[in-house]
């Protein structure tokens, strides 16, 4: 069993879809992020969350929801997407919230908005 | 404000060849974090190696290592015969003391070993 789990893998949608991402992570960590990885550009932090409270809001669209009901467990909502928000979108956890901790991230979700 | 910039976009070599990841920080932090992450084709990120900016020991692990000089911001990773297995992409990332909890990626390297 891999510590952090992304589903779906793929996703393809329309711009005036709604679907959500989800993230599970099963390492016991108490913060967990979502980060947005575009072709040849840095990765973007969007959302951190630490012990279930957001603490960063990386000015993120409002199309961009995230939801974290529990400390294994993160969501990112989507809905009315563009396409150049087509990319790949990374979730990963840390032990705790800290300037040095390491990260440990899921395989990712390939978002494709048509 | 932090920035990690990676100047090399795609490095390509041949098996068993040494090759060298550059990668240059800006912070105005006296205390502040370096890593290294390994982007497999399988997508997910996989953490290498942290620094501390008090740190600037040189570190070998297998055929990997880094290179950390603080005179001229640079964090270079070394892999000593390459193999097939090591194409991937290759991020640097820093994390200041007083920029809070944000992980800052640089842009990333492909690498490609060729048989």
């Amino acid at each position: 069993e891999t510590g952090v789990t992304q589903t779906p893998r793929h996703l393809v949608m329309g711009m005036t879809n709604k679907k959500s991402l989800k993230c599970e992570q099963h390492l016991g960590h108490n913060a967990m992020y979502w980060y947005k990885q575009s072709a040849k550009k840095p990765l973007e932090l969007m959302f951190v969350y630490s012990l279930e409270e957001r603490v960063e809001n990386n000015s993120v669209p409002s199309r961009f929801s995230p939801e974290c009901p529990n400390s294994s467990h993160l969501f990112l909502h989507l809905h009315t997407l563009q396409p150049e928000d087509s990319a790949l979108y990374l979730c990963a956890s840390s032990q705790v919230l800290g300037k040095n901790e390491k990260l440990f991230f899921g395989s990712g979700t390939q978002l494709s908005v048509l | 404000a932090q920035k990690v910039t990676q100047a090399q976009t795609e490095i390509s070599v041949v098996e068993k060849e040494d090759v060298t990841l550059d990668c240059v920080y800006e912070t105005r932090d006296t205390t502040y974090y370096l890593f290294w992450y390994k982007q497999p084709p399988s997508g997910e990120l996989v953490f290498l190696i942290r620094r501390n900016s008090f740190d600037e020991q040189n570190e070998i692990s297998g055929r990997y290592s880094w290179n950390f000089q603080k005179s001229t911001s640079s964090f270079n990773f070394t892999i000593t015969a390459s193999q097939v297995v090591d194409s991937a992409v290759y991020f640097c990332a820093l994390s200041e003391a007083t920029g809070g909890f944000k992980t800052i990626f640089g842009a990333g390297t492909r690498l490609f070993v060729k048989a």
